[in-house]
């Protein structure tokens, strides 16, 4: 299995409700990622997970919040969006090995509309 | 800190060539090029390290200038299927991988 998976695909939520977005993968990857990304704006690094532990928080407003239950699941948990907020969230994860590095594999992303 | 790349925008026929660069203000020590599609998700193309060594695949080739703090990606005799925004990304620390500002490449018959 190659792949991140990322679910739902789509998202319709209004301001005060809750949701999340889940990410999987099996490919024995110990960092994953989610990035933020706007139409026709490169992706932008949101939060990182390494080895199971929260490792980079990008100054992300408190309305996002990231949580990885296992090694092969992450989670981002949606409250109080703005609609600013709208925007392709993307899961991704890679391989950690002291001294090398490797590319990351992308899930096909959350588009998420905030009411 | 973004990686600023060059040009924005590149339209080609099938066949002909381009080059995509990346410049960074800080000191680079490795390089990742991926590609975007319309609606999909950006797809890892290869690594550029220190020293020269190269990891890819594909019919596309990388060059990588630590002292200038520069990267090339070279597109040669392109197909349809290289349509797409391609970015760079440089580590700004162990697990923070940054993208460039992306170049929006068109291919056409």
């Amino acid at each position: 299995d190659t792949e991140v998976t990322q679910t739902p695909k789509h998202l319709v939520m209004g301001m005060t409700n809750k949701k999340s977005l889940k990410c999987e993968q099996h490919m024995g990857h110990r960092a994953m990622y989610w990035y933020k990304q706007k139409a026709k704006k490169p992706p932008e690094l949101m939060f990182v997970y390494s080895y199971e532990k929260l490792s980079i928080n990008e100054s992300v407003p408190s309305r996002f919040s990231p949580e990885c239950p296992n090694s092969s699941l992450l989670n981002l948990h949606l409250h109080a969006l703005q609609p600013e907020d709208s925007a392709l969230y993307l899961c991704a994860s890679s391989q950690v090995s002291r001294g090398e590095i490797y590319g990351y594999t992308f899930g096909s992303g959350t588009r998420l509309t905030v009411v | 800190q973004q990686p600023v790349q060059s040009p924005q925008a590149v339209i080609l026929r099938e066949g002909e060539d381009a080059v995509i660069n990346c410049s960074s203000s800080k000191a680079l020590y490795s390089v990742h090029w991926y590609r975007q599609k319309h609606g999909e998700a950006p797809v890892f193309l290869m690594i550029l390290l220190k020293g020269g060594e190269q990891k890819g695949h594909e019919k596309i080739s990388a060059s990588f200038n630590e002292k200038k703090q520069q990267s090339s990606l070279y597109l040669t005799a392109s197909q349809l299927s290289y349509s797409g925004t391609y970015f760079c990304g440089t580590p700004q620390a162990a697990d923070k991988l940054i993208f460039g500002t992306g170049t929006r490449l068109q291919v056409f018959p």
